[in-house]
């Protein structure tokens, strides 16, 4: 039973451009929260999409969006990217239906030169 | 108010001691804490989770106390091991997984063999 993975692993990108990370959830899981962590910081909640819509959002400006697809598998898109973007971006998956936690990923690590 | 202060930011312990971590929260709708670890390139993974109708929870060597007036809960390593050398969060939501988490900064643990 395949856990939560995340593709890249990593990347790197310049000032300005647009990067989409990946994100396919748990067997079973029907919703994907995504989450900044900076080097040496904890989590930071971006937003969380269920039933392909956004359902929470943290306080990330309008250059974060997202995309949640039938398959529940979901995107996390950045425009315009900025040296603060560098990051580790980490997807999880959990069960509306179900009292259990969530799932994590293990990141994809975003660098901007 | 959505914030989680967690401390110490590192902890060296010997192998064999009690690592202990503490946190703190404002928000009372927070219904749901739980502790992650992680390991250098890897996502955080659940270690053990309480609920405010109880003010303690054991998992083998991993202890949750909670002190809901205080609005305060710790983790307790006993018998600490080398391997669990890691990084821990606390952290809190207001719904097991479908709703965002937010994170503490994170404890670094170290334990000398």
């Amino acid at each position: 039973d395949a856990g939560v993975t995340q593709s890249p692993t990593h990347l790197i990108k310049t000032r300005g451009q647009q990067v989409t990370l990946r994100c396919s959830p748990k067997s079973g899981h029907d919703t994907v929260s995504w989450y900044q962590q900076a080097l040496g910081q904890g989590p930071q909640f971006i937003f969380q999409y269920y039933e392909e819509e956004e359902r929470q959002r943290g306080n990330f400006p309008d250059r974060f969006s997202g995309h949640q697809f039938p398959n529940y598998s979901s995107e996390l898109n950045v425009n315009a990217l900025l040296l603060g973007d560098s990051a580790l971006y980490l997807c999880a998956s959990s069960s509306d239906n179900s009292n259990q936690p969530q799932h994590f990923g293990d990141g994809t690590r975003l660098s901007i030169l | 108010q959505q914030q989680v202060k967690q401390s110490p930011q590192s902890l060296i312990v010997q192998k064999g001691g009690i690592s202990i971590i503490n946190c703190a929260y404002e928000n009372t709708a927070f219904d749901y804490f739980p502790w992650y670890q992680q390991f250098p390139g890897k996502g955080p993974a659940l270690l053990i989770a309480i609920r405010p109708d109880v003010s303690e929870k054991k998992e083998g060597r991993f202890t949750i106390s909670f002190n809901k007036s205080a609005k305060q809960f710790s983790l307790h390593i006993m018998d600490s091991q080398p391997g669990d050398s890691a990084t821990y969060f606390c952290a809190a939501s207001t719904n097991t997984g479908g709703f965002k988490t937010i994170f503490g900064a994170g404890t670094r643990l170290f334990v000398k063999a």
